[in-house]
């Protein structure tokens, strides 16, 4: 079976730092994944990690160890647009391949 | 990247009754998957659509309620069968290619059953 973790809700300051934590228990890992999703609308692709270490794409990095089951989204110089529920989903190989979801975390900058 | 498109975007059906949404893509792709979004939930995978032979089904979902056909490689469509209000919900398709590591997904059809 797989399960995925990750913080219900975070709040953090318009210009700061936030960094979105993500464990999770998979066979066949396949790599990982973070989507944003803003109210109302579907999902749109952030990052992806299939090798251990950092990718860094504009304000957002992502990280993977895979030896920990755990994976971060950074997001730096935060706007207020960037208020949304932030997916982290693992792509497995078990009978099938698939990607299946964690619960999102929502989060809220505030001013 | 994949364009998605899906039909109809909303829908206000009557318990008892079926509904089929339409996922239309602008590029030949491997994998079609569909998913539905309860309100306030993350998504969960109802299947794969497979090109030419029965989908395959995550647990919880099943044929009969939830049949799907994928005659190609850039259309499928997910019937929700004799519909209950627990069926209110956001369906989304979702695409990727071989050897693709991004995954799209299509608007959604935002279903509500009364």
């Amino acid at each position: 079976g797989q399960n995925i973790d990750q913080p219900t809700e975070m709040t953090a300051t318009e210009g700061a730092i936030v960094q979105i934590n993500c464990t999770y228990q998979t066979s066949g890992f396949n790599g990982l994944f973070w989507y944003q999703q803003h109210a109302g609308e579907a999902p749109t692709f952030l990052s992806y990690n299939v090798l251990d270490g950092l990718e860094e794409k504009g304000r957002f990095s992502s990280f993977l160890s895979r030896s920990k089951g755990y994976s971060y989204l950074l997001l730096k110089e935060l706007q207020m647009k960037d208020s949304a529920s932030y997916l982290c989903a693992v792509r497995a190989l078990e009978g099938g391949f698939k990607t299946i979801f964690g619960a999102g975390t929502r989060l809220f900058v505030k001013a | 990247s994949a364009v998605i498109s899906q039909k109809p975007s909303r829908d206000i059906c009557q318990r008892g009754t079926s509904l089929t949404i339409q996922c239309q893509v602008d590029s030949q792709v491997t994998m079609m998957f569909w998913y539905r979004q309860q309100p306030g939930q993350s998504l969960t995978l109802i299947a794969t659509a497979n090109q030419g032979s029965e989908a395959t089904y995550e647990s919880g979902f099943v044929i009969d309620k939830f049949p799907i056909s994928r005659p190609n490689l850039t259309f499928s469509t997910l019937t929700v069968s004799n519909m209950s209000p627990e069926d209110s919900s956001i369906y989304l398709c979702s695409v990727s290619g071989q050897g693709d590591y991004e995954q799209y997904f299509g608007p959604g059809t935002r279903l509500t059953v009364t």
